[in-house]
């Protein structure tokens, strides 16, 4: 079963502050591809940041990048420079790359409060 | 370039009814996916469309069903509705390996 788990229920940190949202996940596939969702009071759930399994090299986009463990199964999200508009529900998430098996496995979400 | 499309916003059906939500993928996309979002909870994948067909399906009743067009764009249709089927229906569009999803349809069953 391939399942993703965030530990973290809530966090809340000063605005400016650097935070690391945590996440593992289970999968005996050794092609897929990990995620980070962002999903505001709004409720549209945005595409943060994405990582391919296979790659070595974490990926980064402005302030936010992940540190990816793949012997442990690991996939945090470091968030710095935070600002009040990251205030949200962050949710871990990955797809096996298998043709005609591409559902996004998700976990239960970390609330995320940027403190002014 | 228009995003992922979802209609309609909210919705309130009453249980036993049938409701039928819609879904326009973003421009280029030709893979449609479906999620459930209870309130708390994590998406959970109800079923995945590519060429008109139903590629997959998640841990979901056949009170589920769903329908891709040759445009592209999908349906959720939920039949005999259950006060459990309350919860935020999100669409997501790919062509790829990276799904990008639309704002959702809040039903709400009473």
């Amino acid at each position: 079963a391939q399942t993703v788990t965030q530990s973290q229920p809530e966090m809340s940190v000063q605005e400016a502050e650097t935070v690391t949202l945590s996440c593992t996940y289970d999968t005996s596939e050794n092609n897929y591809y990990l995620f980070w969702y962002k999903q505001p009071p709004s409720r549209q759930m945005i595409l943060v940041i994405r990582q391919e399994a296979y790659k070595q090299q974490n990926a980064t986009e402005n302030r936010f990048s992940v540190n990816f463990q793949k012997a442990a199964k690991s996939f945090s999200l470091k968030i710095s420079d935070s600002q009040l508009g990251d205030t949200a529900m962050y949710f871990c998430a990955f797809v096996v790359y298998v043709f005609g098996n591409e559902k996004l496995t998700f976990g239960t979400g970390t609330r995320l409060t940027i403190i002014p | 370039d228009a995003g992922v499309t979802q209609s309609p916003t909210h919705l309130i059906k009453t249980r036993g009814q049938q409701v039928t939500l819609r879904c326009s993928p973003k421009s280029g996309h030709d893979t449609v996916s479906w999620y459930q979002q209870a309130l708390g909870q994590g998406p959970q994948f109800i079923f995945q469309y590519y060429e008109e067909e139903e590629r997959q399906r998640g841990n979901f009743p056949d009170r589920f069903s769903g329908h891709q067009f040759p445009n592209y764009s999908s349906e959720l249709n939920v039949n005999a509705l259950l006060l459990g089927d309350s919860a935020l229906y999100l669409c997501a569009s790919s062509s790829a390996d990276t799904q990008y999803f639309g704002p959702g349809t809040r039903l709400t069953v009473l």
